[in-house]
């Protein structure tokens, strides 16, 4: 089974300017997760989908971050414009429907590693 | 809501000793713990999770927690270590919701080094 892919795996972008990053969750997830982990803290998330609607969005800076999940598969997070804080990595995790067990289980991937300059 | 404390922010020990890593908790509600491993440069991998029942639980590689509802702790162990054990453990727990909207708040981390 394939794992949450996400891409690209490092981009570094000077402030003021956008950047978006990709991912694909596992097939058959129905839940999408986007979290920010900066350097020397925990993941916090930005935003939930089910399937393409949004669950939780209460911690998504909503003036330069926007995310979207269309067909309920592929999900895009865009920064824009980018702020030197924004440096972090950003991680997309997966799960289940909510109606199927374990849901609780999130597989992340790799995650985007930015620098802003 | 949910939050968590993971007390101790690096952790050295030599290959073979034991070690534990801490982690407190806060909720008003019931919840589901987990800690998490997080390689350089990868994502997170499940080590194990507490949902209910037996308060000890066994995940990968060798791993332990035993969950302590009176202190609200969730600390992670292992007998012995291995160089390959270098790496950031994160504690998580997320409020038993009875099968919707599973949000995970994690712990600061801990960054295990394990010294030949």
């Amino acid at each position: 089974e394939a794992g949450v892919a996400q891409s690209p795996r490092y981009k570094i972008i000077e402030k003021r300017q956008s950047v978006a990053f990709w991912c694909n969750p596992i097939s058959g997830h129905a839940t999408l997760y986007w979290y920010q982990q900066i350097l020397g803290q925990g993941p916090k998330l930005l935003i939930q989908f089910q399937n393409n609607g949004v669950v939780d969005d209460s911690q998504l800076p909503k003036d330069r971050f926007s995310a979207e999940r269309l067909k309920g598969v592929d999900s895009t997070l865009k920064i824009q414009p980018a702020k030197l804080e924004d440096s972090a990595v950003y991680l997309c995790a997966s799960s289940l429907d909510p109606g199927r067990r374990p849901s609780y289980e999130q597989y992340f991937g790799p995650g985007t590693r930015l620098t802003v300059t | 809501a949910q939050s968590v404390t993971q007390l101790d922010s690096q952790v050295p020990v030599f290959e073979e000793a034991p070690v534990e890593l801490r982690c407190n908790y806060s909720s008003s509600v019931s919840v589901y713990l987990f800690w998490y491993v997080q390689y350089p440069n990868q994502g997170l991998q499940l080590l194990l999770k507490y949902l209910s029942g037996s308060t000890l639980v066994k995940g990968i590689n060798g791993f332990e927690a035993e969950f302590n509802k009176s202190q609200t702790s969730f600390h992670l162990r292992k007998p012995s270590v291995h160089i390959s054990d270098t790496a950031e453990y994160f504690c998580a727990v997320t409020r038993n919701s009875g099968g919707s909207n599973y949000k995970l708040t994690f712990g600061k981390g801990t960054l295990l080094t394990v010294n030949p």
